[in-house]
């Protein structure tokens, strides 16, 4: 079975400062991995995603992630955060074939200080 | 590109009444669209996989009678709550994969169900 759990319900982090949000996964194969940002009443958007080579992947708005296969984890990371970052962040794990199988962390709500 | 929008993205209803809630791929041609029901402060649950042409695949412990969807064309998923009740409030998303990226699905904006 898969499953993706995500230990910070909460974290606020102050404008430009840096930020982590954490993400550990179980998967039985080789796992497909992403990242998701919503914004309250939104639906979710792609931040950025990981299939295989380079692991340290890029994503958009300035974010990126590291898989790393020894602790099963993909944090996202993002070196300065803007007060337009706040929002809901959703790592997910999932079958190559079929995107609709991921299975979501319970997220992880960013909060802003000016 | 891969748009994806729903409509309405808020709807209020009576109990006891049908919510048709529509999803749209709008640039691209979407042979699989799924649906997921998101409750407050918690994570997304996939209730089905709507598939153009056939029918719908329901997850365990979903209501196919109760949730009915119909995929009748390429860009065009319909999912119908039918004789809602104050538990189906809730925030339902769609998202949709392209024919050449079935490992990534892109998501519409959501709608709001509330059932008074």
């Amino acid at each position: 079975a898969q499953s993706v759990t995500q230990p910070d319900i909460h974290i606020t982090v102050s404008e430009g400062a840096s930020l982590e949000l954490r993400c550990n996964y179980s998967y039985g194969a080789t796992p497909y991995l992403f990242w998701y940002v919503q914004s309250p009443g939104q639906g979710l958007q792609l931040l950025l995603k990981y299939f295989s080579g380079d692991t340290l992947v890029q994503g958009i708005k300035g974010f990126e992630a590291e898989f790393k296969r020894s602790q099963s984890s993909f944090n996202l990371r993002k070196p300065s955060v803007h007060w337009s970052d706040a929002a809901e962040y959703f790592c997910a794990v999932g079958p190559g074939t079929n995107a609709g199988k991921s299975t979501f962390g319970d997220g992880t709500t960013l909060t802003v200080k000016p | 590109g891969a748009v994806v929008s729903q409509h309405p993205s808020r709807v209020i209803c009576k109990s006891g009444t049908s919510v048709k809630i529509e999803c749209r791929s709008l640039d691209f041609q979407a042979t699989t669209m799924f649906w997921y029901r998101q409750f407050p402060k918690k994570s997304l649950m996939l209730m089905a996989t709507s598939n153009e042409g056939s029918k719908a695949t329901y997850e365990q412990g979903v209501e196919k009678d109760k949730f009915l969807i119909n995929h009748a064309s390429l860009t065009l998923s319909t999912l119908t709550v039918t004789s809602a009740h104050p538990e189906d409030s809730s925030f339902y998303i769609c998202s949709a994969s392209t024919p050449d990226s079935t490992d990534t699905q892109y998501f519409g904006p959501g709608t709001r169900l509330t059932v008074l």
